[in-house]
Formats: structure tokens, sequence, C-alpha cells
């Protein structure tokens, strides 16, 4: 039983040009939601978080939005940078106040210059 | 600011063998929080440490142990391994927990392979 879903596996952009990435998740439960970063051979970095009291929230080039009726957030990169190109995990906790993540599967980002 | 660190950063063992990994947590971070990663997956919650004590537990079998110490510090021990266990072991660490919404932050992961 998936959780929290990546949908798109791979996405390629041009640089200078807005990345967006989603994110679709089940469980009602779900209350703190956050964006990582991952290159090859190193863990996941933290990139945004978000509230379920938010509906957006900007850090620099990212922003992540997250729409609770629809169980969906997105994280938009702009502009996109070829060193953005890694894989990006969307992960989410519910409030039982445990910061138990459960994980999406990943979507690679490929910036091109 | 030193970061999340592991140890070692690659293991090769054989099935049935027990393994140890070692995890030093974020300056100023008592949580920490061990995850497995499957090739082509995302990380799966193991189980959590807070104060020396197990705080909440994944999906796994009791092979998968762990150990926190007086200093943060921790170890996740994995007995009787199986194929199956090869992946990716990340540590995450985070600050004392209040709202449940702090951040994990992750150390670069020990890659296990089980032959």
């Amino acid at each position: 039983d998936q959780q929290v879903k990546q949908n798109s596996p791979s996405l390629s952009v041009q640089e200078g040009r807005i990345s967006i990435l989603n994110c679709d998740y089940t469980n009602s439960m779900f209350d703190y939601f956050l964006w990582y970063k991952k290159y090859p051979a190193e863990g996941p970095t933290f990139l945004i978080s978000i509230s379920s009291i938010k509906d957006k929230n900007e850090d620099g080039r990212f922003t992540v939005f997250l729409n609770k009726s629809a169980k969906h957030l997105s994280l938009h990169i702009v502009p996109s940078q070829p060193g953005d190109s890694a894989v990006y995990f969307c992960a989410a906790s519910d409030d039982t106040g445990f910061q138990k993540l459960v994980f999406g599967t990943g979507t690679r980002l490929l910036v091109s210059p | 600011d030193a970061g999340v660190t592991q140890s070692p950063t690659h293991l090769i063992k054989t099935r049935g063998q027990q393994v140890t990994l070692r995890c030093s947590p974020k300056s100023g971070h008592d949580t920490v929080s061990w995850y497995q990663q499957a090739l082509g997956q995302g990380p799966q919650f193991i189980f959590q440490y807070y104060e020396e004590e197990e705080r909440q537990r994944g999906n796994f079998p009791d092979r998968f142990s762990g150990h926190q110490f007086p200093n943060y510090s921790s170890e996740l021990n994995v007995n009787a391994l199986l194929l199956g266990d090869s992946a990716l072991y990340l540590c995450a660490s985070s600050p004392l927990p209040t709202s449940g919404q702090e951040t994990q932050y992750f150390g670069p992961g020990t890659r296990l392979l089980v032959l």
C-alpha cells in the first residue's frame, strides 16, 4: 500500500525553465510534508517543507504547494539549473508526533543546459 | 558544524551473517531514525530512537534491532542476513520532538551488499 506516490519516474527540463514535480498521498492523517533531493552516493538533502495548515511555502527558487482536498502537493523550481539534476523524494509524516517519514519512490530530474 | 555521519560507507556480508551499522547525529540533535532504501525505491522507515528507547517501529522483522547511546549516537543491527537485506541504510537525526514536524537530516548512508 503506497501511501505516498510520485507517478513520474523522470522529468527533463531546460535550464532556466520551471520544473514541476508532483506527489499524491492517500493518508488523510498526514499533516507535514517534505521534499528531499538526493545525489548518487549521498544521503537525501532536505529542501523544503510545508505544514498542512498552509497551502504554500517558498524558499528562494523552491516553492511547495499543498492541495489538501486533492491530497496533492507539488514542488516548483524556478529557474531550473543544471545543478538541480538529482532524484527528488516527497515525504510525509502524520500527526502522531513520531516523525515517521513515509517516502514516495522519487522523480529523477534532469536539467539540461 | 558536523552533519550526520555513518560508518562504514560500504559493507559486504554473506547470508546468515550479522552486521552492525553506526550513526552519529548532527550536533544538537537527540533523535535518530533509521531507514532502508532498496534500489529504485524510496527510503522505508525501520525505527526511531529517543532517550535511548525505541519510540516507533516500521514494518521490519525482529532481525532488525537498534540501540542508542547516552551521547545520542546509534547502532543498527541486522541478524541472519538475507539477500533481500541488500540496500542503502540511512540514518537521520532531528532535534527534540515536540510538534512532530521537526525536520530530519540524513547521513550519507551505508551500502550493504549481502551475497
